[in-house]
């Protein structure tokens, strides 16, 4: 099984700052016949399901603010919110959509400071 | 409206059986590969099940495997999961998903969930 592993476990970042989430895969999620990386990144708010933010590493799903951006190869991924919103307060989970058993990070809280 | 809507959750007694139902609507479900995540009380996300979109392919995580069947009637545009043998790890709110086309194991659309308590 891929094993992803998500760091820091919470941050909490000023209203207008910069947001970093960081994201490991126990092995390559990148497919040589397409030279696709298959990572994913949602955003799941209190009480809602999870929302597709990234896919393919580093493709923003329509209508997600161009604040969230995604990037990494082979095994490192990075989330990052350019300038934190109030409504971006959420639990952020990276997911590796290459091979099944599907696997998620644990999350990463994110709160204002 | 695009969407999915998960039905079938309750409360059942440890060793029982559910089967969750998951309405789409918006779209046609036979486009689709489908997923089954769940979610345990202030925990992070697991995936159940998998059905590609013509049942050709199934997958299941190996905590369920033997216990769950996923199925789909794309005439109805209906997602099932069957639970037996429930277990009190199986507590969790389960979310219908689709995927990005017929094969695909990305997730781009979540239905709200319906939760599952297995007490004894």
């Amino acid at each position: 099984d891929i094993v992803m592993t998500q760091s820091p476990d919470s941050l909490a970042v000023s209203l207008g700052e910069r947001a970093t989430i960081n994201c490991k895969s126990s092995q390559s999620v990148l497919h040589s016949s397409n030279s696709k990386t298959y990572l994913a990144w949602y955003q799941q708010k209190p009480g809602q399901p999870p929302k597709l933010l990234i896919y393919w590493a580093s493709t923003r799903e329509s209508g997600v603010p161009d604040r969230f951006s995604g990037s990494g190869s082979g095994t490192d991924f990075t989330l990052t919110i350019s300038s934190l919103q109030a409504e971006d307060v959420a639990v952020y989970y990276c997911q590796q959509h290459y091979t099944t058993p599907l696997t998620f990070g644990g999350g990463t809280k994110v709160e204002i400071k | 409206e695009v969407q999915l809507v998960e039905s079938g959750g309750g409360l059942v007694q440890t060793g029982g059986s559910l089967r969750l139902s998951c309405a789409a609507s918006g779209f046609s479900l036979s486009d689709y590969s489908m997923k089954w995540v769940r979610q345990a009380p202030g925990k992070g996300l697991e995936w159940v099940s998998y059905i590609s979109s013509t049942s050709s392919t199934v997958y299941y995580a190996d905590s369920v495997k033997g216990r769950f069947t996923v199925s789909r009637d794309n005439a109805k545009n209906s997602l099932f999961l069957q639970m037996n043998n429930l277990r009190a790890d199986d507590t969790a709110v389960y979310y219908c998903a689709r995927g990005y086309g017929s094969a695909s194991f990305l997730i781009n659309l979540w239905g709200q969930g319906t939760l599952v308590t297995v007490s004894s």
